[in-house]
């Protein structure tokens, strides 16, 4: 069975940084697209970025809205998938969920997901 | 960006009628290589996080009862409830995965009249 647990939300401050991790278990990690997509409270979804497979390059891609200021990275070693968040605003505030596609895809939709953890920007 | 755009905003269906929701893209999501349109249709019920119910614009998800559907290609899409049941109300999104950011609609909130 496919599980993704992500940890590491919480309360922040505007400015300050926070990494979520994600730790995927029941596929072959190292194959698969891992993606994160959050959603404020009360709206709808919203892709934030992934980060393709070794196989694929292990690029990333971002959204605009969190291009330089967000990261992904992942250890296949490990089987997790970080989003580093920094300078983080009050319009990061959401639940973010870990995503993943079938292993060994390029492109697909967004099979399985985590949970999701809650991360609070404010003052 | 591919902008999608879903319609209705809210719908509200008697039980055991059918339930229909659109989506439509800026661009074509359409890969003329494989003949595969890049749509995704996800259901999120209060509290839960979204599933997968269609991917590449038909393709019903395994374990997803047989009264959902997709269609549409190039542009146009819909997801259709055949027989609406109660387990059935959420808000549903449809996603495109052609070319980066993937965006997704804005929802469409399915309850029971």
């Amino acid at each position: 069975e496919v599980q993704l647990v992500e940890s590491g939300g919480g309360l922040v401050q505007p400015g300050q940084s926070l990494r979520l991790s994600c730790t995927g278990s029941g596929f072959t990690f190292g194959d698969t697209t891992m993606s994160w997509v959050r959603q404020a409270p009360g709206k709808g979804l919203e892709w934030v970025g992934f980060i393709r497979s070794k196989t694929y390059g292990g690029t990333t891609e971002n959204a605009a809205s969190v291009k330089g200021r967000f990261t992904i990275s992942r250890d296949d070693s490990k089987k997790i998938a970080y989003l580093q968040m920094n300078s983080l605003k009050g319009e990061d505030t959401a639940v973010y969920y870990c995503t993943c596609t079938d292993s060994g895809r390029y492109k697909g939709a967004e099979k399985y997901w985590g949970q999701g953890i809650l991360v609070t920007v404010s003052s | 960006d591919i902008v999608m755009t879903q319609s209705p905003d809210s719908l509200a269906v008697s039980l055991g009628a059918r339930a229909t929701i659109n989506c439509k893209s800026s661009q074509s999501v359409l890969y003329s290589s494989n003949n595969q349109n890049y749509l995704a249709w996800y259901q999120q019920k209060p509290g839960q996080s979204p599933k997968v119910l269609i991917y590449w614009a038909s393709t019903r998800e395994s374990g997803v009862p047989d009264r959902f559907s997709g269609s549409g290609s190039g542009t146009d899409f819909t997801l259709t409830i055949s027989s609406l049941q109660a387990e059935d109300v959420a808000v549903y999104y449809c996603q495109q995965y052609y070319s980066t950011p993937y965006t997704f609609g804005q929802g469409t909130k399915l309850e029971i009249k």
